[in-house]
C-alpha cells in the first residue's frame, strides 16, 4: 500500500508561495498523485493530479522527481482564503477490483495576514 | 456545489435507533463512495461502489449497511451505532472506479455530521 507522509501544519503569510511536500515511498508504476483541499465542514476538493515532473494548472504547481517517492505541492501567493488542509493520495491498486485509496492525515494549512 | 448532495447534513441519533443518509450525485459518474472522517483522523475509505455493483468493503462493522439501488443514488444505513461511529460521512463519485492506471478525479459531497449519544 501507497502510504503517504506531510507534515502535520503549515504556516505561511498572505503573498508567499507554500510548497507542501509529501512522501510516499512505495508507490507503484501505475499509480497517480493527486492532492486535494479539504475546509472545516465540508467535503474536500480536487486541486491536482500528476505522473511524474511538473504539472501547473490555475490555483496550483505539482512537482514530482524523477523517483515518484514525493512530491511538491506548490501554493503561489497564498490568501487567507486558502487556509484549510491539504491531503496528498495515491491511488493503490490492492485486493479486489478497486484500489485501495489512502488518505494520509493532511497538512493544515493556516494563512496569516 | 460540486454535483454531489447528502442529506441529511446534520444527524443525531441514539445507539438504538436505525437512520439512513442519503447521496446523489447529479454528474453522470459510474462510481460512488461513502467515507468516514473522525475528529483528527484521516479519510477512512468504507464502502465503493461501481455501476451498482459493491468493490470493495473496508472491514466496516455490520452495523453500517450499504445500499446503492442505481448509479446515481448511494445510501448508508445505520443501526445500533456506537458514540465512537460520531463523525463527518462523506460520499464521492468518480466517472469510473479509482484505482491504478489513469486517475478519476473524485467529486465529494458536503458530509452528514453524525453525532451518536
Amino acid at each position: 500500500l501507497a502510504k503517504t507522509t506531510q507534515p502535520i501544519s503549515m504556516d505561511s503569510y498572505e503573498g508567499q508561495e507554500v510548497n507542501i511536500t509529501c512522501s510516499h515511498n512505495n508507490i507503484a508504476t501505475n499509480d497517480y498523485i493527486t492532492w486535494y483541499q479539504q475546509f472545516p465542514s465540508q467535503g474536500p476538493r480536487f486541486i491536482i493530479q500528476g505522473y511524474k515532473t511538473k504539472v501547473t494548472n490555475e490555483v496550483a504547481s505539482l512537482f514530482i522527481p524523477a523517483d515518484r517517492k514525493s512530491s511538491t505541492l506548490s501554493l503561489p501567493r497564498v490568501s487567507l482564503s486558502d487556509t484549510a488542509v491539504y491531503y496528498c493520495l495515491v491511488a493503490s491498486r490492492g485486493g479486489g477490483s478497486q484500489g485501495n485509496l489512502i488518505f494520509g492525515k493532511g497538512t493544515k494549512l493556516s494563512v496569516k495576514p | 456545489e460540486t454535483g454531489v448532495t447528502q442529506t441529511p447534513r446534520h444527524l443525531v441519533m441514539g445507539m438504538t435507533n436505525k437512520k439512513s443518509l442519503k447521496c446523489e450525485q447529479h454528474l453522470g459518474h459510474n462510481a460512488m463512495y461513502w467515507y468516514k472522517q473522525s475528529a483528527k483522523k484521516p479519510l477512512e475509505l468504507m464502502f465503493v461502489y461501481s455501476l451498482e455493483e459493491r468493490v470493495e468493503n473496508n472491514s466496516v462493522p455490520s452495523r453500517f449497511s450499504p445500499e446503492c439501488p442505481n448509479s446515481s443514488h448511494l445510501f448508508l444505513h445505520l443501526h445500533t451505532l456506537q458514540p465512537e461511529d460520531s463523525a463527518l460521512y462523506l460520499c464521492a463519485s468518480s466517472q469510473d472506479e479509482v484505482g491504478g492506471g489513469a486517475y478519476n478525479e473524485q467529486f465529494f459531497g458536503p458530509g452528514t455530521r453524525l453525532t451518536v449519544l
